[in-house]
């Protein structure tokens, strides 16, 4: 079982926001600021989309934000489009690993 | 231009080590605050962080496969290596090297990955 929670799907409609979560706990997400987020399409590897929190990594749009919240962190895309479609890891640096991922979201763009 | 790539045994059998290699370029292991690490994904499953070292050969284990993992580097060659010892089926997977960026923890280039079954 991942330590990092992540709804197991997501969807939307091309041009609207989604967001999804990762929660953790004191010991991860909510007492560091290191939660990456990555972007995975079938069959390739994953991309990094968002490092410490909110940094986006260059070339990568800026309709995908990060954030924080306490323990939970989320990955925010507006302006949705078709190529989005993929599945989406968080990461977080933990007291204990250092590094855990969570279960992974799948989006899909209806 | 920064690219790795995994290289190793397509199929091991149980009980077996699992000898990978990561080849590199573009970057110095040398370099302060640089990483290599190993990350894996059984089919249809997570990423699972497996083991990082710096480039001042400081190592670190995901704390469940610790007993059974080593991560080596060769800097001159550049390349990094992880051995996993006592392989089972559970351990199929895509086994994936990553460089770490300096002053943080995320990986920003990945390799594309080798697919290790492990079966009789």
């Amino acid at each position: 079982q991942s330590a990092l929670t992540q709804p197991a799907s997501v969807s939307g409609s091309p041009g609207q926001s989604i967001t999804i979560s990762c929660t953790g706990t004191s010991s991860d997400v909510g007492g560091y600021n290191y939660v990456s987020w990555y972007q995975q399409h079938p069959g390739k590897a994953p991309k990094l989309m968002i490092y410490d929190v909110s940094n986006r990594p260059s070339g990568v749009s800026n309709r995908f934000s990060g954030s924080k919240s306490g323990n939970t962190a989320s990955l925010t895309i507006s302006g949705l489009q078709a190529e989005d479609e993929a599945d989406y890891y968080c990461s977080s640096y933990t007291s204990s690993s250092p590094w855990v991922f969570g279960g992974g979201t799948k989006l899909t763009v209806l | 231009q920064i690219t790795l790539k995994e290289s190793g045994p397509t199929l091991v059998k149980p009980t077996q080590t699992l000898t990978l290699t990561c080849t590199f370029s573009g970057f110095s292991l040398s370099t302060s605050g640089v990483g290599v690490g190993w990350i894996r994904q059984p089919p249809g499953k997570a990423l699972e962080w497996l083991a990082l070292i710096y480039w001042n050969d400081d190592k670190r284990y995901s704390p469940s496969l610790k007993s059974r993992l080593t991560i080596t580097k060769d800097t001159s060659k550049n390349q990094v290596v992880l051995t996993m010892t006592n392989m089972d089926p559970v351990d199929t997977a895509t086994y994936y090297c990553a460089h770490k960026v300096a002053g943080t923890i995320a990986f920003d280039i990945w390799g594309q990955g080798t697919m290790v079954t492990v079966s009789s």
